[in-house]
């Protein structure tokens, strides 16, 4: 199974920071790599997929980047509303499809 | 646009099994697998298996090998999680899910059912 290792499990940050989140594969997976937006008590959120296709509906200044190993989820200026947990999931390789750990973005 | 909505809350006892359903509206239901995700306190998302409605395929994961099972009612446009012995650590939300012709991830999700397992 391909396993996806997130960076950092959480950081702190400010109103209008930016903020950079790590994913890095097992193994290739070409860009076959989606980025959820999780808040508390809700369903996980589509930002991202292909490694850096914006979802419709999802701000652009959230993007992403990466292929084959190593990928990057971008937030170019923290809003509150973007205080949650993003995970990276993988779809190149399944069963099983595979999450990141999660990276928690708290308020600083 | 795909709607998914799943069953209320249930309570367990050790060893015991819980069937959480997930109706769909929207979108033909045959046209896509309807996946099962685990969201156990402090801990990740963890993807369970899915099913393809239009053939009836399962595929779980290892971890969820032998006690999970997901079934579709097509007439009804709904799928099923079973998850039998469950233990304290099946505590958890379980979200079902969908995706659509653009690849293998989750663009439409239920609104969650959060199964507590308590003697």
């Amino acid at each position: 199974a391909i396993q996806l290792t997130q960076s950092p499990s959480s950081l702190s940050a400010s109103v209008g920071d930016r903020v950079t989140i790590t994913c890095r594969a097992s193994q290739g997976i070409s860009s076959s790599l989606a980025w959820y937006q999780q808040k508390p008590g809700k369903a996980p959120n589509l930002l991202i997929y292909d490694a850096s296709t914006l979802e419709s509906g999802v701000p652009s200044r959230f993007s992403g980047s990466g292929s084959g190993t190593d990928f990057t989820l971008t937030i170019s200026s923290l809003q509150p509303e973007d205080f949650a947990t993003y995970y990276c999931q993988q779809f190149n390789n399944y069963p099983p499809l595979t999450f990141g750990g999660g990276t928690k973005v708290e308020i600083k | 646009e795909a709607h998914l909505v799943q069953s209320g809350a249930e309570v367990k006892k050790p060893g015991a099994t819980v069937k959480i359903s997930c109706k769909v509206s929207g979108y033909t239901f045959s046209d896509y697998y309807i996946h099962w995700v685990q969201k156990a306190p402090g801990k990740g998302l963890e993807w369970m298996g899915f099913l393809d409605p239009e053939d009836g395929e399962e595929i779980y994961a290892e971890t969820f090998q032998g006690r999970v099972t997901i079934t579709a009612d097509t007439s009804t446009n709904t799928a099923y999680m079973e998850l039998t012995s469950l233990r304290s650590e099946d505590t958890a939300v379980y979200y079902c899910a969908t995706h659509g012709p653009r690849g293998l991830f989750f663009d439409h999700w239920g609104q969650g059912t959060l199964v507590t397992v308590s003697s």
